[in-house]
């Protein structure tokens, strides 16, 4: 059974750029979870979804954050513009029941904004 | 400061030797979790334990969970060089940012 799908493995782009990473959950998994890992901050929820629905996102650092998850199988978290600051390691995971079950996550995608 | 800390913040050990790594929390929760995360790669879930449990097993891991004292224990049994990453906890109070990460302890098993 295929993991959680994420594209890119990495990115590198200049700041003011917009930047779209995706995530394909494990089928059946009802849950959707976007994180951000720094070595300064560690690993940050930022926003979940509970069958395509956007649940929490008050960890999304700025409104230049978004996220969306239009069907059971796709979500994006879309950053407009992107800045230095927002390098980091993201990574999207799913669980079939929320904190209450073993999250899968993805391998993440490297960010570098210059 | 973070829900959930762990401790050490980095460990060397031999193989064949035991590891423990312990996570300590402030306030109840409703589990807590052990991830363990290579380098370069995704979170990989080890262990959930709940708040009503005090020890779980699986293969060479074992979890134990002290409410009393808000906190919890990875041992890592036998330790082989293919253990080496970094040992996360995470706690779940309640939902959304009830749920948070330690800082993990980065294990080094010695060939």
């Amino acid at each position: 059974d295929a993991g959680v799908i994420q594209s890119p493995r990495h990115e590198v782009t200049e700041m003011g750029q917009e930047v779209t990473l995706r995530c394909k959950p494990i089928s059946g998994h009802d849950y959707l979870f976007w994180y951000r890992q720094t070595m300064m901050r560690g690993l940050e929820l930022l926003i979940y979804f509970n069958n395509n629905v956007p649940i929490d996102d008050s960890g999304m650092p700025e409104d230049r954050f978004s996220a969306k998850m239009p069907n059971a199988s796709f979500s994006t978290l879309k950053i407009q513009p992107s800045e230095p600051r927002d390098s980091a390691v993201y990574f999207c995971a799913s669980s079939v029941q929320g904190f209450d079950q073993p999250q899968h996550f993805g391998d993440g995608t490297r960010l570098s904004i210059l | 400061s973070q829900q959930g800390e762990e401790d050490p913040q980095a460990l060397s050990i031999q193989e064949g030797e035991n590891a423990t790594m312990n996570c300590s929390y402030k306030t109840s929760i409703n589990n807590l979790q052990w991830y363990r995360q290579n380098s370069g790669r995704g979170l990989v879930h080890l262990i959930l334990i709940r708040s009503n449990e005090r020890e779980k097993h699986s293969g060479r891991l074992r979890v134990t969970l002290d409410t009393s004292k808000k906190s919890s224990s990875l041992l890592i049994t036998a330790s082989r060089a293919a253990d080496t990453a970094s040992y996360f906890c995470a706690t779940d109070r309640n939902y959304g940012q009830n749920f948070v990460f330690g800082p993990g302890t980065r294990l080094s098993v010695l060939p």
